[in-house]
């Protein structure tokens, strides 16, 4: 089973930033959280992950909370492209760990 | 920098035929990984590749699938007989080394149709 629980479903006006959540109570010391966005019909696209700081990349920022307990992925200026499911994942640093999806999040940016 | 590549794209096979998927892992990567998509639902983790050696198999079917990853050539994913039941999109994934700081990254996947 999926160790992180996210939203079924959100919209997000276009040009506007989207501020996806994704809880993760469970997670031990060692473990990365992981963003990754299913555009319809393509394989997974790996966005960002973090293991306790704050980390940005051209695609995205990832805000970790200080118990890293949960985590919230925010795309600064959100097109009709980053219309996608994101899953969030958790994985152990230090070993051999296979990447367990969950449903993820359907988010739909509105023109 | 070319990324994971997968072939076919889209593979039409009738019920009993045999199914091969290739993969491609990114330059310099030695894991890989492979999954399926049923319509409509989540992916699902089949299987763990290093070169000529399976990590983890937990995922796969144990009758009528296999793979592989010889040490030359692409990892193949293997679907004897194959079933209605077999229909899915495969999506292979490679990473440099183990362990989770490493990001997987997907190839465009096969889509495989039974008829």
């Amino acid at each position: 089973d999926a160790k992180t629980t996210q939203p079924t479903s959100m919209d997000c006006a276009e040009g506007r930033a989207a501020n996806l959540p994704c809880n993760h109570s469970t997670i031990s010391g060692n473990e990365y959280v992981y963003w990754y966005r299913q555009i319809h019909s393509q394989g997974p696209q790996y966005i960002i992950h973090g293991l306790k700081n704050n980390e940005t990349n051209e695609m995205a920022s990832l805000i970790i909370t200080e118990d890293r307990k949960s985590s919230t992925l925010i795309l600064p200026h959100a097109t009709l492209r980053d219309t996608a499911v994101y899953y969030c994942i958790v994985r152990v640093s230090t070993s051999y760990d296979k990447v367990i999806f969950g449903p993820g999040t359907s988010l739909s940016v509105i023109p | 920098n070319a990324g994971v590549m997968q072939n076919p794209r889209h593979l039409v096979r009738r019920r009993g035929q045999e199914a091969r998927l290739r993969c491609s892992p990114m330059k310099g990567h030695s894991h890989v990984y492979w999954y399926r998509q049923l319509p409509e639902e989540g992916l699902k983790f089949m299987v763990y590749l290093q070169k000529e050696n399976i990590i983890d198999e937990s995922g796969m079917p144990k009758e009528r699938f296999s793979a592989e990853f010889p040490k030359e050539g692409p990892s193949i994913l293997r679907i004897q007989q194959v079933v209605r039941g077999d229909s899915a999109a495969y999506f292979c994934a490679s990473s440099p080394s183990t362990g989770g700081d490493q990001p997987q990254h997907f190839g465009d996947g096969t889509r495989l149709s039974i008829l």
